[in-house]
């Protein structure tokens, strides 16, 4: 079975400045990975996945995240945030034997502030 | 315009009541999932389906019930026996196994 851990649940964080959301990840297949953002009262909408190749991944509005095989790890970034960052994010994991189904972490409230 | 909608926006009803959640989509996906979302638990599975006429239960079913009669529909029972339904479900779908799920806007339950 797969579990998620994201180590922040709250990241206070100022315009301008980057940030990182640490997930870690447990498993015994090959993973899929996934960065959701979810801005209040609305649905999840994806940032990056990582599928397979490279691992270091690029997706919207500038952020990024890079797979650590060998320490299970899926952590984001952004070099420089914006106010409209303000929002929650989910680390996501599914692989091969799953159906698709994705097991979430619990999220990481970003609040970013002047 | 492609994509996911659910509704209502916002249902409130009375314990003991049943009440069913509408999720459609129109992006031709076969897979359809039914989270629900509480604050600082992240998004827990309800229901799957991975084809028409066939459906899975996830980690949380009990209290709830599913039906998958055409392709774009997935609709999402809550019955009087799940015990704390005040919560925000979400529903997704997705094409294939690698694929991106793609997200509802979500339905937030409350029960008076």
């Amino acid at each position: 079975a797969q579990s998620v851990t994201q180590l922040d649940s709250q990241v206070p964080v100022f315009e301008e400045a980057p940030v990182e959301l640490r997930c870690n990840y447990s498993s015994s297949v090959s993973v899929y990975l996934f960065w959701y953002v979810q801005y209040p009262n609305q649905g999840l909408q994806l940032l990056l996945k990582y599928l397979s190749g490279s691992t270091l991944v690029k997706g919207i509005n500038g952020f990024e995240a890079e797979f650590n095989k060998s320490q299970t790890s899926f952590h984001l970034r952004k070099p420089s945030v914006h106010i409209s960052d303000t929002a929650e994010y989910f680390c996501a994991v599914s692989d091969a034997t799953s159906w698709g189904k994705l097991q979430f972490g619990a999220g990481t409230q970003v609040v970013v502030t002047p | 315009d492609g994509g996911i909608t659910q509704s209502p926006k916002y249902l409130f009803r009375k314990e003991g009541q049943n009440v069913t959640l509408s999720c459609e989509q129109n992006l031709n996906h076969d897979a359809m999932y039914w989270y629900r979302q509480d604050p600082g638990q992240g998004l827990r599975l309800i229901y799957y389906s991975q084809i028409v006429n066939d459906f899975q239960k996830g980690d949380i079913a009990e209290g709830y019930s599913v039906s998958r009669e055409k392709k774009e529909s997935f609709p999402l029972t809550v019955t009087s026996a799940q015990k704390n339904p005040t919560a925000f479900y979400l529903c997704a779908s997705k094409a294939g196994e690698t694929d991106t799920q793609y997200f509802g806007p979500g339905t937030r339950l409350t029960v008076l």
